[in-house]
């Protein structure tokens, strides 16, 4: 089985630029979730998407953005880029049917540089 | 809102010998999951173990093993016949247990584990 495929892997681009960042699930999980780390900050949950619907939020402003696609592929989007969005996106599929165990499989991440 | 605190930002042990890594967590909630995800240099994380909190039996993962101590909030992981290859960052995160699942952790800082061999 497929793992978690994040593209691209590495990019950089230059401030008030925008970004637009993929994420392929696991075969079979519904469930995705975007995660910033950087390393003041850590990990950040970003949002998550749960069948081409937006489940739960956390605090970023709202040049970040996503989606999802009716065969679960997800994008997130940040929009006129700040030095400080540089960071590790990483993303996460799941499993959430009625067995679920809570367990996120991340993908290998995206390394995105604001010059 | 839950919080996560991993409070030893590194440590260092010696191959075959047993390390502790510390966490303890703020939550009202009641039903909820904790994990530790190891983030090896420069590769994806992924799960090392996880429990349940209303499990009061502590999990187990051939060397990995935890104490959850509900009452008190507190969450370690115990690594045994410590090996080269679990040189890693090590989080602790939390998770609201749902009905229909739920993908939003919340991480502890992670702390650096080196293995010295």
């Amino acid at each position: 089985k497929a793992g978690v495929t994040q593209t691209p892997r590495y990019l950089i681009k230059t401030r008030g630029q925008q970004v637009t960042l993929s994420c392929s699930p696991i075969s079979g999980h519904r469930s995705v979730s975007w995660y910033q780390q950087t390393p003041g900050q850590g990990l950040q949950f970003l949002f998550e998407y749960f069948s081409e619907t937006q489940r739960n939020k956390g605090n970023f402003p709202g040049r970040f953005s996503g989606r999802q696609f009716s065969n679960s592929r997800s994008e997130m989007n940040v929009s006129t880029l700040e030095l400080g969005d540089s960071a590790l996106y990483l993303c996460a599929s799941s499993f959430s049917g009625r067995d679920h165990t809570g367990e996120l499989f991340f993908g290998e991440g995206s390394r995105l540089t604001v010059l | 809102a839950q919080t996560v605190t991993q409070s030893q930002p590194e440590m260092s042990v010696q191959e075959a010998e047993t390390v502790t890594l510390s966490c303890t967590y703020d939550t009202s909630e009641n039903n909820y999951y904790l994990f530790w995800y190891k983030q090896p240099p420069s590769r994806q994380m992924i799960l090392v173990i996880r429990q349940e909190a209303y499990k009061q039996q502590n999990a187990t993962e051939n060397r990995f093993s935890v104490n959850f101590q509900k009452a008190a909030k507190s969450f370690s992981l115990k690594i045994s016949d410590s090996q080269l290859g679990d040189t890693a960052m090590y989080f602790c995160a939390f998770m609201k247990y749902y009905t229909g699942a739920n993908s939003k952790l919340t991480f502890g800082k992670g702390i650096t584990l080196s293995v010295r061999p």
